[in-house]
């Protein structure tokens, strides 16, 4: 079965700094690779994912990922944060098995501070 | 990318009631999820929504306390049983479109009392 580790409940970046939001993952086939991102009181929004290809994807608000085999990492970055990058973020996993169609499991969240 | 309204978006009910969640996407979808949030924890997979048969649920959930219908391949239903105050939580809708990423209602915030 799948997993997803996010290992920081919290990350706080100063506006303007550079940010990196951590996630590894565990799958026994081929994963699919994405992050959420939840604003207070909304629903999720997709923000960017890893199918296969180029290791580094990007994708919306200005974030970009970079898929890394050998260590099972998929972390987020984004050059330069802004204060309204605050919110939830979660990363999550869709393991992918020949003709098996699998769900999606999510990370447990990783709280993004953008300090003014 | 999919629009997936669900409603209600929140309600507040009485213990040992039941309440049905509706789910409708603006386009046929592969696969359908109900999910169960607490306000700013993980999302834990309650089951698949499986079209013309029955939902496949995950450990510790089961079809008695959550049954859950996909007549067709835009909607879908998942009822919360015989509530208690332990089932209060947010309940999110997500569908697959194109075999990749999910999309996500806007949740329903549920209150029992």
């Amino acid at each position: 079965a799948q997993s997803v580790a996010q290992p920081e409940d919290q990350v706080n970046v100063a506006e303007g700094n550079p940010l990196t939001v951590k996630c590894t993952y565990s799958v026994s086939g081929n994963p699919y690779l994405f992050w959420y991102v939840q604003y207070p009181n909304r629903g999720l929004q997709f923000l960017l994912k890893y199918i296969t290809g180029d290791n580094l994807v990007k994708g919306s608000y200005g974030f970009e990922a970079e898929f890394n085999k050998s260590q099972t990492s998929f972390h987020l970055k984004k050059p330069s944060a802004l204060v309204s990058d605050s919110a939830l973020y979660f990363c999550a996993v869709r393991d992918i098995q020949g003709n098996r169609d699998d769900k999606i499991i999510f990370g447990k969240g990783t709280r993004l501070h953008i300090l003014p | 990318s999919a629009v997936i309204s669900q409603k209600p978006s929140r309600d507040i009910c009485q213990r040992g009631t039941s309440l049905t969640i509706q789910c409708q996407v603006d386009s046929q979808v592969t696969m359908m999820f109900w999910y169960r949030q607490q306000p700013g924890q993980s999302l834990t997979l309650i089951a698949t929504a499986n079209q013309g048969s029955e939902a496949t649920y995950e450990s510790g959930f089961v079809i008695d306390k959550f049954p859950i219908s996909r007549p067709n391949l835009t909607f879908s239903t998942l009822t919360v049983s015989n509530m208690s105050p332990e089932d209060s939580s947010i309940y999110l809708c997500s569908a697959l479109t194109g075999g990749t990423e999910a999309f996500f209602g806007q949740g329903t915030r549920l209150t029992v009392v």
